[in-house]
Parts: structure tokens; C-alpha cells; sequence
């Protein structure tokens, strides 16, 4: 499967943990996309990469948000000292340079 | 801040009906506008529309963008149980790379 690909798929954590995760794009796209969709909403912008260099940032982002895409391949979302309004599925997309965005399958996060 | 409303927000239809979904917008530096289909899982991605006024067409659904007026419609002729899914919006500017999504469009059809 060549698709954007996340893992994990879904992620159960207590209030206060650290959560880490990891998205794949597709490989011969440049930019990558962190989005969060609650039920019932359309998915919100976090942030984006070009290549290695993070580009955007929501003021959705927190603090306890950080991401990274360290060679310009695979990315990763870490959220520090989790709260129960973090629950969420977190899509990441990807795209070669401002055409159309493939979405992966989420993670879906929930916090007790 | 860039802004996406689409109606209406829920739709139940029998099969073989036409349905038309609307998306209106508002944004500072319009780009383009894409829709896409989720079922219970990842957005799909359907069309993507920058110019007004040329129907982008595939198979049952066909889409069209009026600048001026600032608003695209999906339609979907002869609906099977299979389009039941939400429907999503999305505008992105001329600056940025960031999709701008609405609420959706809730689709059931049923048998």
C-alpha cells in the first residue's frame, strides 16, 4: 500500500501521559499535514511541513503540542501531559508541493 | 479567518434520487476549493476546483465552482446506499497550504 499511513490506529491513555504519534506520507511527497477532527466537525489545521522545515502553526498548537519531521520523511505529533479535550482523531495528510492532500487512516485518541 | 459553510448539514434520500450539496466561503486570498468524501474512516479526495463555472465531473458526481458568488456544489445523480458518507468541504488561499474545512454534509441513502 502506497497511501499515507499512521500508526497507531487508535490509543487509550490516562489524563497527564505523554502520547507520541508517528505518520508515513506518501514517498515522493514534499509537504505533510497534521489535522484533528472531533465528531461532528471537519477536520482543523495543526500544522505542516515542507520537507524538514515546519512551516505553520495553528493557534490550535499548544505548548504541550510538538511536531517534528526530522529528514523530511516520516513525522511525528507528540502531546505532553494529555487532557480529556485532547481526545480526538489526529489525520495526517500529505502532498507534493500545493496540490491536492491524501489523507491517512488517523489515529484516534482517546483520554481518560 | 477564512471561513466554510455547507448545507445541508444532514441528508436521507432513497436510492436513485439527485442530491445537490452546497459549500459557500469566505476567504481572503481564494485558491482553490476541494471536496471530499468520509466514511468512517480518512477524508477521500473527490475534485478540486480553482477556475469558475468548469464542471469537473467523475462517473455519478460532478462539481462547480462560482467565484463571484462564492459558493460550489457537488451533485450526485442516481444515489446508492454505497455514497451514504459526509461530505467535506475545503477552501485553501493563494499563501498557504492549510485546507480550511466546513462541517461536512451528513449523506444517507437508503435502499
Amino acid at each position: 500500500d502506497t497511501g499515507v499511513s499512521q500508526d497507531p490506529r487508535h490509543k487509550i491513555t490516562k489524563r497527564g501521559q505523554n502520547v507520541t504519534f508517528r505518520c508515513d506520507p506518501i514517498s515522493e511527497h514534499n509537504r505533510l499535514y497534521w489535522y484533528r477532527q472531533t465528531l461532528g466537525q471537519g477536520p482543523e489545521f495543526l500544522t505542516y511541513f515542507q520537507n524538514e522545515a515546519q512551516l505553520e502553526k495553528s493557534r490550535l498548537l499548544s505548548d504541550r503540542f510538538s511536531a517534528e519531521r526530522p529528514k523530511g520523511s516520516f513525522s511525528t505529533l507528540e502531546i505532553q501531559r494529555t487532557e480529556q479535550g485532547d481526545s480526538a482523531m489526529y489525520l495526517c495528510a500529505s502532498s507534493r508541493d500545493r496540490v491536492e492532500q491524501f489523507f491517512g487512516p488517523g489515529t484516534r485518541l482517546t483520554v481518560l | 479567518e477564512d471561513k466554510v459553510v455547507q448545507s445541508p448539514l444532514s441528508l436521507v434520500v432513497h436510492e436513485g434520487d439527485t442530491v445537490t450539496l452546497n459549500c459557500s466561503y469566505e476567504v481572503t486570498n481564494f485558491r482553490s476549493l476541494l471536496w471530499y468524501k468520509q466514511e468512517k474512516k480518512a477524508p477521500t479526495f473527490l475534485f478540486m476546483l480553482t477556475s469558475s463555472g468548469i464542471e469537473k465531473k467523475s462517473g455519478r458526481l460532478s462539481s462547480i465552482l462560482d467565484k463571484k458568488e462564492l459558493f460550489s456544489i457537488l451533485n450526485i445523480t442516481a444515489t446508492q446506499t454505497g455514497d451514504s458518507a459526509v461530505y467535506l468541504c475545503a477552501v485553501r488561499e493563494t499563501s498557504g497550504s492549510r485546507l480550511t474545512f466546513g462541517e461536512g454534509t451528513q449523506l444517507t441513502v437508503n435502499p
